[in-house]
């Protein structure tokens, strides 16, 4: 069975400090990836998605980057952390078809990340 | 870009009760799903269910996709239904999920 890993489970960073948060599909192969913020008291807003290595898609401009070394592993990273970067990260998994979200998404256990 | 409305936006029950949750949408989707997300912040899936009527335990869905809506039934609730409840879609020519704000229930004994 596929099973979906983050770490950390959570982070407190200062302000202008460096980031990266990762996440690791076990148990399929070219998953579709991605990475939703959730902020305190609202829905979940998708940052980046990835339909294969090296290939990320952003839909929100902003202080955050992502990367996609391997098929099963999607990274979040920033150079210069802000107040407004705090929040609940979470990453999913999907089928990889043709790069659509048309199958079912699987989220993992999520990353808090507090910047102070 | 599509739009998702959630209502009620909260709900407080006692245990036994049964609720419906219900998810609007502005235009015709491939992808709708159901979440529970607890109190550690984990999403669960509770359905994949773009169209149609789906049950499972004391749960259950239906998607009339022609009308734009879906519900999610819980009956004899318990306290451990307690969270938000989130339903997302994914829209025809999209890429993936767009989330309501959600309902958050809160079941009491």
């Amino acid at each position: 069975s596929q099973t979906i890993h983050q770490w950390p489970a959570t982070l407190v960073q200062p302000v202008g400090s460096p980031l990266s948060l990762e996440c690791t599909v076990e148990g399929t192969s070219n998953p579709n990836l991605y990475w939703y913020r959730q902020a305190a008291g609202r829905g979940l807003q998708l940052l980046f998605y990835s339909v294969g290595i090296g290939q990320i898609s952003s839909e929100v401009p902003q202080n955050l980057s992502a990367s996609r070394p391997q098929d099963r592993q999607f990274i979040l990273s920033s150079k210069k952390l802000l107040l407004s970067d705090s929040g609940f990260y979470l990453c999913a998994w999907s089928v990889g078809t043709s790069g659509r979200a048309l199958d079912e998404q699987f989220f993992g256990p999520g990353t808090r990340l507090t910047v102070l | 870009g599509i739009q998702v409305e959630q209502s009620p936006p909260d709900l407080i029950l006692q245990e036994g009760a049964n609720s419906t949750l219900r998810c609007n949408f502005s235009d015709s989707v491939n992808n709708l799903q159901w979440f529970h997300q607890n109190p550690w912040g984990q999403l669960i899936n509770l359905f994949y269910i773009p169209s149609g009527t789906k049950q499972n335990g004391r749960l259950s869905a239906t998607t009339v996709a022609t009308e734009r809506y879906s519900l999610l039934y819980i009956s004899s609730s318990q306290t451990t239904d307690s969270g938000v409840y989130f339903c997302a879609v994914e829209g025809i020519e999209g890429t993936a999920l767009i989330f309501g704000k959600g309902t958050t229930l809160s079941v009491s004994s």
